[in-house]
């Protein structure tokens, strides 16, 4: 079982709609979770972080927690093209930090 | 603040070469985490520096090693390289060491072995 899980994609939504990204995680001891956006040709940005369960929002990005469930999503609304990205979930594993291979995203017109 | 930097952004190697890459990160920020990124792995964790001594170390042969200066910059030495290291590999900075690793990433060396 990998540490960190993520399918792979593509997720097509249209413009506008809501885009929901989920990640697994194996380590039952992880505190701290991050989501990073990779445009391809570029590198990994931060762009959300999340350490205590329930939902974290910013913007249009909302990150949810259950540490129960060993979970983690991110949720964008009102998604627009410039999203289309690859989403990558980050999981602290004893002082490291483990990404999940990503997952391609793409907003149509 | 400038961002993380790294240099050479391309580099092309022969197999049996060896090379060295160059981070600095944000500054203020002490710590610098390399990894390596492929179609096929993803983002692999190579190690991490802080205040010059290496913390943690992922699941890499000894031919990839890496050191820090005083003055927080990193640099990522791969000798006798293979086919197989053709990667992009990024350095990414951190104020702190440990949990939690809010880390922001540098644009990358994008290094081909042929």
């Amino acid at each position: 079982q990998k540490e960190v899980e993520q399918n792979s994609g593509p997720l097509s939504v249209p413009e506008g709609a809501i885009a929901s990204l989920n990640c697994t995680y194996s380590d039952r001891g992880s505190q701290s979770f991050f989501w990073y956006r990779q445009y391809s040709g570029k590198s990994p940005e931060l762009i959300m972080s999340i350490y205590s369960n329930g939902d974290k929002e910013d913007g249009r990005f909302t990150a949810q927690l259950n540490k129960a469930s060993q979970y983690v999503s991110l949720l964008i609304r009102d998604s627009q093209p410039s999203d289309s990205a690859t989403y990558l979930c980050a999981v602290d594993n004893t002082d490291k930090l483990i990404f999940g291979t990503g997952t391609r995203l793409q907003v149509f017109p | 603040k400038a961002g993380v930097t790294q240099t050479p952004r391309y580099l092309i190697k022969t197999r049996g070469q060896q090379v060295t890459l160059s981070c600095s990160p944000i500054s203020g920020h002490r710590s610098v985490s390399w990894y390596q990124q492929t179609p096929g792995q993803g983002l692999q964790f190579l190690f991490e520096y802080f205040s010059e001594t290496q913390r943690n170390k992922g699941n890499f042969p000894g031919r990839f090693s890496g050191r820090q200066f005083s003055n927080s910059r990193s640099e990522m030495n791969v000798s006798t390289l293979e086919l197989g290291d053709s990667a992009l590999y990024l350095c990414a900075s951190s104020p702190v060491a440990g949990v939690p690793k809010e880390q922001y990433f540098g644009p990358g060396t994008r290094l081909t072995v042929t």
